[in-house]
């Protein structure tokens, strides 16, 4: 079945540690996405990335990081940096060249600061 | 520039009512649009999308959804609500796959 794989589901971290969250996916799309969802607030766009080795900044790119070393992977580096990192954050893909934009999500990653 | 506004953040009705879920957006282009639904600690999945075929938009699980240019409106409805519909929707207006710009989402739950 083809689709988009975020690990780790939950995940649990201290202040002032990195963490790494993965995104893979096999619908063979050139383009994905982060988003961060907060309650209340929607989704925001954190990166997103258009073609291998090429990515873009999003609303809310500071204290984030990632790469896309492969058209399949996107992971997301959330640093110390990140001053309020507790969220769950989604990433999705979508067709590049696609004028209608459609998404499609993962499961997302619950993340909390301790 | 584009922007998305749900009315209402949580909508409760009973079981066998109609739903109606409120969209309005600004956009400065023709805008493709759309209804995005999310269950409990789920990514979101696609409901529906306009895209300028028709104004009335067939959807999945007996959604619809009203393109009203004049209003710029793009309310979700469903003549009537079951249990599993209890979760939160989104809607969304793109301009291109990298400008999708989210609405902050309504929980709909249904009274037994």
């Amino acid at each position: 079945d083809g689709g988009i794989t975020q690990s780790p589901k939950y995940l649990f971290r201290k202040e002032g540690q990195n963490v790494t969250l993965s995104c893979e996916q096999n619908l063979n799309h050139d383009a994905m996405y982060w988003y961060r969802q907060d309650p209340g607030q929607g989704l925001r766009l954190i990166y997103y990335s258009q073609i291998v080795n090429d990515f873009q900044k999003g609303d809310i790119a500071e204290g984030y990081s990632v790469s896309r070393e492969k058209k399949e992977s996107f992971p997301l580096t959330v640093t110390s940096a990140q001053k309020n990192p507790t969220a769950f954050y989604l990433c999705a893909s979508s067709i590049e060249g696609s004028s209608t934009g459609e998404l499609f999500f993962g499961e997302g990653s619950r993340l909390t600061v301790l | 520039a584009q922007s998305v506004t749900q009315l209402g953040s949580h909508v409760s009705v009973s079981e066998g009512a109609l739903v109606l879920l409120r969209c309005n957006y600004s956009s400065s282009v023709p805008p493709y649009l759309f209804w995005y639904v999310q269950y409990p600690n789920q990514g979101l999945q696609l409901l529906l999308k306009y895209t300028s075929a028709a104004t009335l938009v067939k959807g999945i699980n007996g959604f619809e959804a009203e393109f009203k240019k004049s209003e710029t409106s793009f309310h979700l409805t469903k003549p009537s609500a079951h249990m599993s519909d209890a979760a939160e929707y989104f809607c969304a207006v793109s301009e291109g796959a990298s400008k999708i710009i989210f609405g902050s989402g309504t929980r709909l739950s249904i009274r037994p």
